[in-house]
């Protein structure tokens, strides 16, 4: 069965303070892993796809990484306004479906 | 362009009643999921229309169901309502092609079960 768990669970940061966040996975057959972030009250923003081990996209403060276990999102010194919760995503090639991690809720204090 | 928008952003239902939610996806893309979201379980998968077709379904029972249009709008429709089905539905819309291809979420509808 497909898993994703994400760690930690919440984590708070000093404006400036850079740090990572985890997302590890277990499924048959790769299709793709999303990041998204998610405002209290609001609907997932996609922020980033990864498909294959090694590969690396950036977007302002955030970098996502893949391994083949594992991903992932690094913020490089976080505003306040990066605080959310951060949710990542498996797709399986057996399906469409998104199989998402309970997400780490990020708070970034001035 | 305009995003995914979902109808009603918010509802009280009482135990036992039924409700219908809307979703229109983005302009252009055919497939749309739809997943549940509560502080315990997380986010879980409910189904995926693609072409009025149902591609994928959620290990959910048979009281969610929901169908989509030519137009490509989707609905989800919760019979018999109960507690624990209170939560935020969110409605995705894709492309849908063979590739991946990304999911955009709409703002969610809040669903109270009193």
């Amino acid at each position: 069965e497909d898993q994703v768990t994400q760690s930690p669970e919440a984590l708070r940061l000093q404006e400036g303070e850079s740090s990572s966040l985890n997302c590890s996975y277990t499924v048959s057959g790769l299709r793709g892993l999303f990041w998204y972030r998610q405002d209290p009250g609001k609907g997932p923003e996609f922020l980033f796809t990864l498909y294959s081990a090694g590969e690396e996209k950036e977007k302002e403060r955030l970098k996502a990484t893949l391994t083949k276990k594992e991903s992932f999102l690094h913020i490089t010194a976080p505003k306040p306004e990066d605080s959310a919760t951060y949710l990542c995503a498996v797709q399986a090639n057996s399906g469409y479906a998104l199989n998402f991690g309970k997400g780490t809720s990020l708070l970034v204090t001035p | 362009k305009a995003g995914v928008t979902q109808t009603p952003r918010y509802l009280i239902k009482t135990r036992g009643q039924q409700v219908t939610l809307s979703c229109s996806p983005i302009s252009g893309h055919r497939s749309v999921s739809w997943y549940q979201q509560t502080p315990g379980q997380g986010l879980q998968f409910l189904f995926e229309y693609f072409s009025e077709t149902q591609r994928n379904k959620g290990n959910f029972p048979g009281r969610f169901s929901g169908r989509q249009f030519s137009n490509s709008r989707s609905e989800m429709n919760v019979s018999t309502l109960e507690l624990g089905d209170s939560a935020l539905y969110l409605c995705a819309s894709s492309f849908g092609g063979r590739r991946t291809d990304t999911q955009y979420f709409g703002p969610g509808t809040r669903l109270t079960v009193l």
